[in-house]
């Protein structure tokens, strides 16, 4: 399949696996992050969503955390499976309005 | 299907050349943002607009436009194009004020200048 990034970090697991993605954002006045999941040669796609107001959010086989003492957010995701392997990225929020600022996104490699 | 539709899928074209990309947004979203993919930077945002007026930019070129028509679609103009303009251009759709949740995005464009 396509390639989204040439240099993309990338996590490799093994089916069943937990699955840990990271990220650091870059402003701290973000008040609304998002980990976006994008498949070869589709659009991203909504996972789970968190407020500053929270540190955990949990939702089907995925919890996002929040650490906004060292702006650091993390995506779990429970017993991963083949379909599983994608691009993630997480993105912020800051302010009024709607814009979101990606980050660079993490390849996910589930290996059989 | 998200809901929102792009159009075209791909489209192959020489530098200099001018094209627009098109976006419908999901049913009742009135914002339509533009961002572009490219291998090395990752998912960049160009331009939001809201119920038919610019509302927020980024890191879009003089060479590049946009709107959004009264019937909420919206259109990317790219001309003067450049090797480097060879990206993958999404289109996003979202409910301005609902203070929760992200875009829906489209499937993007596959724009490659040759």
């Amino acid at each position: 399949g396509e390639s989204v990034g040439l240099h993309l970090p990338t996590l490799s697991v093994q089916e069943g696996d937990n699955s840990i993605i990271n990220c650091a954002y870059s402003n701290s006045a973000s008040d609304y992050f998002i980990w976006y999941k994008q498949e070869s040669g589709k659009g991203p796609q909504f996972i789970i969503d968190i407020r500053s107001n929270m540190d955990k959010r949990q939702g089907q086989r995925v919890t996002v955390l929040l650490n906004k003492t060292v702006k650091h957010l993390s995506l779990q995701i429970a017993a991963t499976q083949p379909g599983d392997s994608a691009v993630y990225f997480c993105a912020e929020k800051t302010g009024g309005g709607n814009k979101l600022t990606f980050g660079t996104g993490t390849q996910l490699k589930v290996e059989l | 299907d998200s809901g929102v539709t792009q159009t075209p899928k791909h489209l192959i074209t020489a530098t200099g050349q001018r094209v627009t990309l098109r976006c419908s947004p999901r049913s009742g979203d009135l914002s339509v943002y533009w961002y572009q993919q490219s291998l090395d930077q990752g998912l960049q945002f160009l331009i939001q607009y809201y119920n038919g007026e610019e509302r927020a930019k980024g890191n879009i070129l003089e060479r590049f436009s946009a709107q959004q028509f009264p019937d909420l679609h919206s259109e990317l103009n790219l001309s003067s194009l450049e090797l480097g303009d060879s990206a993958l251009y999404f289109c996003a759709s979202s409910v301005v004020g609902q203070g929760r949740g992200g875009y829906t995005f489209g499937s993007g464009t596959r724009l490659t200048v040759v």
